[in-house]
C-alpha cells in the first residue's frame, strides 16, 4: 500500500524564523490534506490541495502540491508561539483500506520565544 | 453542534479486560473512523464505517471490534485488552469517503 513520510520529525525553531514540513508519497495522489494538532488536542483540518502544482495561502502558511502530485510542502513564514503542534499530511491510499485517508508520521513544531 | 464526541477521556485497563470506547457525531455523517495515535506514527486507520451496518478493517484492526447501527454512533470495543494498546485513540467523522476528517477530543487508554 501507500507510505505517506514526513520529513523532518521534529523541528525547533526560534521564534521568527521559517519553518517547513515536507510530505512524500510512493504513489500518486489524487489530492493531499494537512491538518495541525495541538498538544494535548485533536487534528484539525487546515487545507487540501487537489491539483497539481497548487499553491495556497493562509496567513503566514503557505501550502503546495508537486507537480507529479506525490510531494507536498507546508511552509510557515516568521513562526509564532501559536504555530507549536504537530502537523501531518494525509492522503488517499489507492490500494489500502478502502480508500480511505493514510497519515503520515507528522512534523512536530516547537517554537522558542 | 457538538460535533464530534469521544469518551471517556481517559481510562487506566488491566491486562484482559474489555471495554468500550464510544463516539457519536451530530452532522449527519455518513462516514465514520477509529484511529489510534503513538509516538512517531501518526494515525492509523482501525476499522471505518461508510454508513449504518457497514464497517470494514483498517491498517491495524485485530483486538478490536465495531458496529455501527445508528449514523451517529461508532463504538469501539477492545476485547481482551494488552499493553500494546496503550495509546490514544480518536475517532472522526466525514461527510464523504476523502473529505475533511472531524476527530473528536480522543481518548487515552493505558494497559497495564
Amino acid at each position: 500500500g501507500q507510505q505517506v513520510m514526513q520529513i523532518p520529525q521534529y523541528q525547533h525553531v526560534q521564534e521568527g524564523e521559517d519553518f517547513t514540513t515536507y510530505c512524500n508519497s510512493s504513489t500518486t495522489l489524487s489530492n493531499i490534506q494537512w491538518y495541525k494538532q495541538r498538544p494535548g488536542g485533536h487534528p484539525v483540518f487546515l487545507i487540501q490541495l487537489v491539483k497539481s502544482g497548487e499553491v495556497k495561502k493562509q496567513k503566514r502558511l503557505t501550502f503546495q502540491f508537486g507537480e507529479a502530485k506525490k510531494n507536498s510542502s507546508l511552509h510557515i513564514t516568521a513562526t509564532q508561539t501559536t504555530d507549536v503542534g504537530t502537523y501531518f499530511c494525509a492522503g488517499p491510499d489507492p490500494q489500502g483500506a478502502g480508500n480511505m485517508l493514510t497519515f503520515g508520521g507528522g512534523t512536530r513544531l516547537m517554537v522558542k520565544p | 453542534n457538538a460535533g464530534v464526541t469521544q469518551t471517556p477521556k481517559f481510562q487506566v485497563l488491566k491486562t484482559g479486560q474489555s471495554m468500550t470506547l464510544q463516539c457519536a457525531q451530530d452532522m449527519n455523517h455518513e462516514y465514520m473512523s477509529w484511529y489510534r495515535q503513538d509516538p512517531g506514527m501518526g494515525l492509523r486507520l482501525i476499522h471505518y464505517s461508510v454508513g449504518a451496518g457497514i464497517t470494514d478493517q483498517g491498517e491495524v484492526p485485530n483486538g478490536y471490534n465495531v458496529s455501527r447501527s445508528t449514523t451517529e454512533d461508532f463504538p469501539l470495543r477492545l476485547l481482551s485488552a494488552a499493553p500494546s494498546q496503550t495509546s490514544v485513540y480518536f475517532c472522526a467523522s466525514s461527510s464523504g469517503l476523502l473529505d475533511t476528517q472531524y476527530f473528536g477530543p480522543g481518548t487515552r487508554l493505558t494497559v497495564l
